[in-house]
């Protein structure tokens, strides 16, 4: 089965401070990534994804993801946070064309952006 | 990007009742549709998958028969809570995702709280 590993729970930035979210998975076939953000009081929305091609994806809000297939990780970054980035924010994961099978996610880290 | 709606936004009832949320995609037909739950500072709890026209596959842990769920077309899944009693309190939120896709789309979720 597969599972999503995010090693902080919690972290505190200043703002203008770069972020870096780590993300494994476990799964040794062909996968789909996704990073979503929960804004507080608002719903998931998708940042960015990875199906195929350059392994690093930029998505919305200058956040930017490397997929690194032999570390199997795919770590979110931004380069200058904002007081704005204070969300939680999700890593998941869905095996490649299988199907109806639901994303499977990490199990969160919040960001809290400090001025 | 793809619209989906849920209704109530937020509900209050007494133990003992019965509660519906609706769940739609807005532009784009949702072949399946996932009902979360989500605890608070926890991440998403997969309930169910559901598949328009068919019975509901729940995952380990989940009561069919308490968490009634009906996917009777293509934009519109509903969540039924039978007897609701105050565990179940709690943020669900509906995801949507479009035939041959990958990309799952989240709700905003409902607010239940049992009295």
């Amino acid at each position: 089965a597969q599972s999503v590993s995010q090693h902080n729970h919690h972290v505190i930035l200043s703002e203008a401070a770069s972020l870096e979210l780590g993300c494994n998975y476990s799964y040794g076939g062909t996968v789909n990534l996704f990073w979503y953000v929960q804004y507080p009081g608002q719903h998931l929305q998708l940042l960015l994804k990875y199906f195929s091609g350059d392994p690093l994806v930029k998505g919305i809000k200058g956040f930017e993801a490397e997929f690194i297939k032999s570390k199997f990780s795919f770590n979110l970054r931004k380069p200058s946070v904002q007081w704005s980035d204070t969300a939680e924010y999700f890593c998941a994961v869905k095996r490649r064309n299988s199907g109806n099978t639901p994303l499977v996610f990490g199990k969160g880290t919040r960001l809290s952006v400090i001025a | 990007g793809a619209v989906v709606s849920q209704h109530p936004s937020r509900v209050i009832c007494k133990s003992g009742t019965s509660v519906k949320i609706e769940c739609r995609s807005l532009d784009f037909q949702a072949t399946t549709m996932f009902w979360y739950r989500q605890f608070p500072k926890k991440s998403l709890m997969l309930m169910a998958t559901s598949n328009e026209g068919s019975k509901a596959t729940y995952e380990q842990g989940v009561e069919k028969d308490k968490f009634l769920i009906n996917h009777a077309s293509l934009t519109l899944s509903t969540l039924t809570v039978t007897s609701a009693h105050p565990e179940d309190s709690s943020f669900y939120i509906c995801s949507a995702r479009e035939a041959y896709q990958e990309t799952q789309y989240f709700g905003p979720g409902t607010r239940l709280l049992v009295l």
